[in-house]
């Protein structure tokens, strides 16, 4: 069975601190797809990356940065100088190319001023 | 472009109505998701289309929910008949696959439905 794990219910941080959120995935598939999404207080979702099983490159865009490790089947999201407009629920999923979609429980990510 | 847009964005029902939500794709885009959020089961997809085909409704929870899109510009989801463990804010959202085969996906608002 799939199966996402968010061990970090949540984190605060001050303002300008990196801050990584974890996300470890189980899946028995070779070929599937993970997520990244972002909740803010305001209650809208926004969608943050895809990343497909076969590219392992690390992502950058911007402060955003993700690493994606099959050996620890991690796929990891770091926020470099964290501000306030940060704070908000993250989300990671994996998708197994339409056969099942899994979401985590969510990191309530607080930034401090 | 106004982005994804949903309908109603509050509804409030009585156990056993029907109750059919709206979404509306950014034009271009050809995929349209659905997706319920609650404070008990948190996120869940519940089906996605690629070109008005559902590619996976393996989300849907029973046979009371049906989901459709006879065009490219319109979906709809239905439950019939409703249960208040229906109670969530249902989320759809379109996408399209850039040049790098990102499908970066656009949310509407969100539709919040309470069932009494």
């Amino acid at each position: 069975a799939q199966k996402v794990t968010q061990a970090q219910t949540e984190i605060s941080v001050v303002e300008k601190e990196d801050v990584t959120l974890d996300c470890v995935y189980e899946t028995r598939d070779t070929t599937y797809y993970l997520f990244w999404y972002k909740q803010p207080p305001s209650g809208e979702l926004v969608f943050l990356i895809r990343r497909n099983s076969f590219d392992e490159q690390n992502e950058i865009s911007g402060r955003y940065s993700w690493n994606f490790q099959k050996s620890t089947s991690s796929f990891n999201f770091t926020i470099t100088a964290s501000q306030v407009v940060d704070s908000a629920v993250y989300f990671c999923a994996l998708d197994n190319y339409g056969q099942n979609f899994v979401f985590g429980p969510g990191t309530r990510l607080s930034v401090l001023p | 472009d106004a982005g994804v847009i949903q309908s109603p964005r509050h509804e409030v029902t009585e156990m056993g109505q029907e109750v059919t939500l709206r979404c509306k794709p950014i034009s271009g885009h050809n995929s349209l998701f659905w997706y319920r959020q609650t404070m008990m089961r948190g996120l869940e997809l519940l089906i996605y289309f690629n070109n008005n085909v559902p590619i996976d409704d393996s989300g849907m929870p029973e046979d009371r929910f049906s989901a459709k899109m006879p065009n490219a510009s319109f979906s709809t989801l239905k439950i019939q008949p409703s249960e208040p463990r229906d109670s969530a804010v249902y989320f759809c959202a379109s996408s399209f696959p850039n040049l790098a085969y990102q499908e970066t996906q656009y949310f509407g608002p969100g539709t919040r439905l309470l069932v009494l």
